[in-house]
């Protein structure tokens, strides 16, 4: 159990709809990231929080975004859903998140998202 | 562009032989570069970070090189097991981690 806590587990929707991930750091963690990850793309990097503020964007669409928020939990907002955004979605947790530093990022056990 | 290529998608190895997985990469200059595991329908599980500066790296059965001239790292598990059985997947920090496709290892007894 790596401490990082993701609701829901599964996730089923039709497409053009709008859902929300929920994610919960390890106590101390400061940085929260999102990632993305299909069969024929791999774990994609979507975004970072720090401490409520935007630290680094990936490849993450104009129809999805984030925030973290005063506790640190963070929330993925996926709206007009396409066939093309099932897929896991993780988040992952580290102590500062500061940018070159060799910190290790500790993963929640995802969101299964299927969009009919 | 840059690109980080995990060349084998699956590796099928005897229980008790060494299992050896390849991680190349361009147009990245890592300061260091991670290994995870990740098991069917879970988050990965951070494995070994090795430095520029370092050669080789140990832990256990697990043992990673890192070669900056080649642009490669090595990751070696000895007397694999079954329960090794996963999915493998280097990172490389390149302003983000910036994770490989991963290698699928089956162990056979």
């Amino acid at each position: 159990d790596s401490g990082v806590t993701q609701t829901p587990k599964h996730l089923i929707t039709a497409t053009g709809q709008r859902v929300t991930l929920r994610c919960s750091p390890r106590s101390g963690d400061l940085s929260v990231y999102w990632y993305q990850q299909s069969l024929d793309q791999g774990l994609q990097f979507l975004i970072q929080y720090y401490n409520g503020e935007e630290r680094a964007k990936g490849n993450i669409l104009e129809r999805f975004s984030a925030q973290q928020f005063p506790d640190l939990h963070s929330e993925l907002n996926l709206s007009s859903l396409e066939l093309g955004d099932s897929a896991l979605y993780f988040c992952a947790s580290s102590r500062t998140g500061q940018g070159g530093i060799q910190e290790t990022q500790y993963f929640g056990p995802g969101t299964r998202l299927l969009v009919l | 562009s840059q690109k980080i290529e995990q060349n084998s998608e699956a590796l099928n190895i005897q229980e008790g032989k060494t299992a050896t997985l390849t991680c190349n990469y361009t147009n990245y200059s890592p300061a260091y570069l991670q290994w995870y595991r990740q098991d069917p329908g879970r988050g990965p599980v951070f494995l070994l970070l090795i430095r520029e500066n370092e050669k080789e790296k140990r832990k256990e059965r697990l043992k990673v090189t890192f070669d900056t001239t080649l642009k490669q790292s090595l990751f070696h598990i000895t007397a694999s097991q079954p329960a090794d059985s996963a999915t493998y997947l280097c990172a490389l920090f390149g302003g983000n981690l910036i994770f490989g496709k991963g290698t699928k290892l089956s162990v056979k007894p």
